[in-house]
């Protein structure tokens, strides 16, 4: 595609609920990167992909975080058993290796209530 | 693990001045670095990428300039526009961290 494609744009989920993003990124980009931004702050690293395998998942806050990208191009974030906490704008972006630069989506506000 | 901090935390100018801003990192061993802009409740949108083996780039009314050895980059905005107001942001790529960034406010 042109760009990255996030989707939902907003996620609104109760508490203790599971919530599935997704990134679809430009095509022929090797690498994604999930980051999370709360207000007034700059985004947090999460996980960064190179095809298929997760090359860095340390930014992952716990284990109620986790993330696919299964063949290599489209990859979903899932949280389990959500928490107010996790409210954010979760943001994902694509580049043709580390070293290039990154192109953002628009992200995913979440909202847990 | 690489640090970021990028300084001030928010400015405010009049329009038509000349401003810089600032990003520092602990780890010099970078790969590349990356100057973005961030509008309210918005994606962000690149500006300037600066190769590890470049000094500056320049786009437009922006210059972005490295210096590795001292883990400095500034990003400098000429004749600066309202148009301009919105949170600028610097990124490490490679170790894939971010400033907090600066609030540029220009004001008419």
């Amino acid at each position: 595609g042109a760009g990255v494609s996030q989707t939902p744009s907003n996620k609104v989920t109760e508490k203790g609920k599971y919530v599935e993003l997704r990134c679809d990124p430009i095509s022929g980009h090797t690498a994604l990167y999930w980051y999370r931004q709360s207000l007034g702050q700059g985004p947090e690293f999460l996980i960064y992909f190179q095809g298929t395998g997760a090359a860095d998942d340390s930014g992952l806050p716990n284990d109620r975080f986790f993330a696919v990208r299964p063949e290599g191009s489209v990859s979903t974030l899932k949280i389990q058993r959500t928490e107010r906490g996790d409210s954010a704008v979760y943001l994902c972006a694509s580049s043709l290796s580390p070293s290039d630069g990154y192109t953002f989506g628009s992200g995913t506000r979440l909202t847990v209530v | 693990k690489q640090e970021v901090t990028q300084i001030p935390a928010a400015l405010s100018v009049p329009e038509g001045e000349n401003l810089v801003l600032n990003c520092s990192f602990t780890d010099s061993a970078i790969y590349n670095l990356q100057w973005f802009r961030q509008d309210p409740g918005k994606g962000l949108t690149s500006l300037l990428l600066i190769q590890s083996s470049q000094r500056e780039q320049t786009s437009g009314r922006l210059n972005a300039s490295l210096d590795k050895s001292s883990g400095r980059s500034t990003l400098y905005i000429a004749a600066s526009q309202p148009g301009d107001s919105a949170t600028y942001l610097c990124a490490v790529l490679g170790d894939m961290r971010f400033g907090a960034g600066t609030r540029l406010t220009v004001k008419p």
